[in-house]
């Protein structure tokens, strides 16, 4: 199982443009979300999704639109970027109820100019 | 959520015991206690999870008080592959497995 991946690992953006960071498992976990983290802070979330076709919002969803029309992928949006977005995206997945552990894709660092 | 509150930072000798401690005093009777370690700038990692009774697993142990407002996660020989930032995160397990962070304690093992 290659588990949760994320691409890019690096990006850079022009203030106003748009971009999708792509996320990916392989467990078939039901649960995925997408976080934030600034430096010196913690993660925050911003959207999440229980399954397929059901999408909600977290603590931070202003500016981000997710999808999910697989169970495998995960994608977050920037509708236009700002330098307020500059941060590290981090993708995560589980299955759902019976309080299970969480695991983390690798990360996205984005640079908005 | 129930709030948690731990430490800002932490030191610890390489092979003692690193024991870091949380406050949830508000956590409800439905809610558990987890923890996660976030290495560098890597992803989380889960540790431990637990609702009142201790737990252990091969990374680290887990103490929750009997009123449970509180918990202390044991590390039981800490090596330099240990430092890292822990969070304490308490939430209810339901069907939206939202985890909450804080900013964590950060934990230096040296030599």
């Amino acid at each position: 199982n290659a588990g949760v991946t994320q691409t890019p690992k690096f990006q850079v953006l022009k203030t106003g443009q748009s971009m999708t960071l792509q996320c990916a498992q392989d467990m078939n976990h039901e649960y995925m979300s997408w976080y934030r983290q600034d430096p010196g802070m913690g993660l925050r979330l911003i959207h999440y999704s229980v399954g397929a076709g059901i999408t909600d919002q977290g603590e931070v969803p202003n500016g981000y639109n997710v999808s999910r029309s697989t169970t495998e992928d995960f994608p977050l949006r920037l509708l236009s970027a700002a330098p307020s977005q500059t941060s590290v995206y981090f993708c995560a997945s589980s299955y759902l109820q019976g309080g299970y552990e969480q695991y983390f894709g690798p990360g996205t660092r984005l640079t908005v100019t | 959520d129930a709030k948690t509150t731990q430490p800002t930072s932490m030191d610890c000798a390489e092979g003692r015991a690193a024991n870091l401690p949380c406050n949830h005093s508000t956590i409800s009777g439905n809610e558990y206690v987890y923890w996660y370690r976030q290495i560098h700038s890597q992803g989380p990692q889960y540790i431990i999870h637990g609702l009142k009774n201790n737990e252990t697993n091969e990374m680290a142990s887990l103490i929750i008080t009997e009123d449970r407002k509180s918990s202390t996660l044991i590390l039981p020989h800490a090596t330099l592959r240990d430092t890292a930032v822990y969070y304490c995160i308490v939430r209810v397990v339901d069907n939206t497995d939202k985890l909450i962070f804080g900013t964590g304690t950060r934990l230096q093992v040296f030599p």
